[in-house]
């Protein structure tokens, strides 16, 4: 059972807006900023946003994440097909003393 | 550009050591702190420990009474192992590399670079 909280699916077609949710408690995503990856299986997951919505160099601004109190969401405009892939959530978890992960959200492209 | 790989045996026999290593290259393992990861099938990852060079290492809980994680500077390699194996720790494992800072008590922690991972299997 994963600490934060992902809906397991989302799907949209070809230039649609997707959201992707990301829900925890006061000790992890309301204390701490939010990173978010996506996975193709096989190959090493990728950093898309970091402290809550900044974008590495590479990833398009299509991508863009935001927070408010103890949730999160991860936002994809102009859809595309090769979005299709896992999306996870992860932050700092103060009563750990570590990272936690949401359980993961598969987007599907129709 | 930073690179990492894990290796080690694909397959380790239940109550054994599960030992692998994360090769770096594009970076000093010297520098920031570096981290395995777990995602067994069907769940979501989860962090198994990190270190820093010089630093010293911080466990998941659930794992520290088994759990080891090493530098090799001299191969800038990072080790991780487990042991007392269970099939509970079949999972594909990952390396990568963290970011961590605190300012005024928030934490941003993040890992920006990762390996493609490797699975074991705990199997008799």
């Amino acid at each position: 059972q994963s600490v934060l909280t992902q809906p397991p699916s989302a799907s949209g077609t070809p230039g649609q807006r997707v959201t992707i949710s990301c829900s925890g408690s006061a000790s992890n995503v309301g204390s701490n900023t939010l990173s978010w990856y996506q996975h193709l299986p096989g190959t090493a997951p990728k950093l898309l946003i970091y402290s809550n919505d900044q974008r590495p160099s590479g990833v398009p601004d299509r991508f863009s994440g935001s927070k408010s109190g103890t949730s999160a969401s991860l936002a994809i405009s102009g859809l595309q097909s090769e979005d299709e892939a896992d999306y996870y959530c992860a932050t700092w978890d103060d009563s750990l003393n570590g990272p936690v992960f949401g359980g993961g959200t598969k987007l599907t492209v129709l | 550009q930073v690179q990492l790989q894990e290796s080690g045996p694909g397959q380790v026999k239940p109550s054994e050591t599960l030992s692998l290593t994360c090769t770096v290259s594009g970076d000093s393992i010297k520098s920031d702190y570096w981290s395995w990861i777990r995602q067994s099938p069907g769940e979501g990852p989860e962090w198994i420990g990190y270190i820093i060079h010089g630093g010293g290492t911080n466990y998941n809980p659930s794992l520290k009474s088994r759990v080891i994680v090493s530098l090799d500077t001299s191969k800038n390699e990072m080790s991780l192992r487990l042991r007392s194996a269970t099939a509970a720790d079949t999972a594909v494992y990952y390396c990568a590399r963290v970011k961590f800072s605190m300012v005024r008590g928030v934490v941003t922690h993040y890992f920006d670079n990762w390996g493609q991972g490797t699975l074991v299997t705990v199997s008799s």
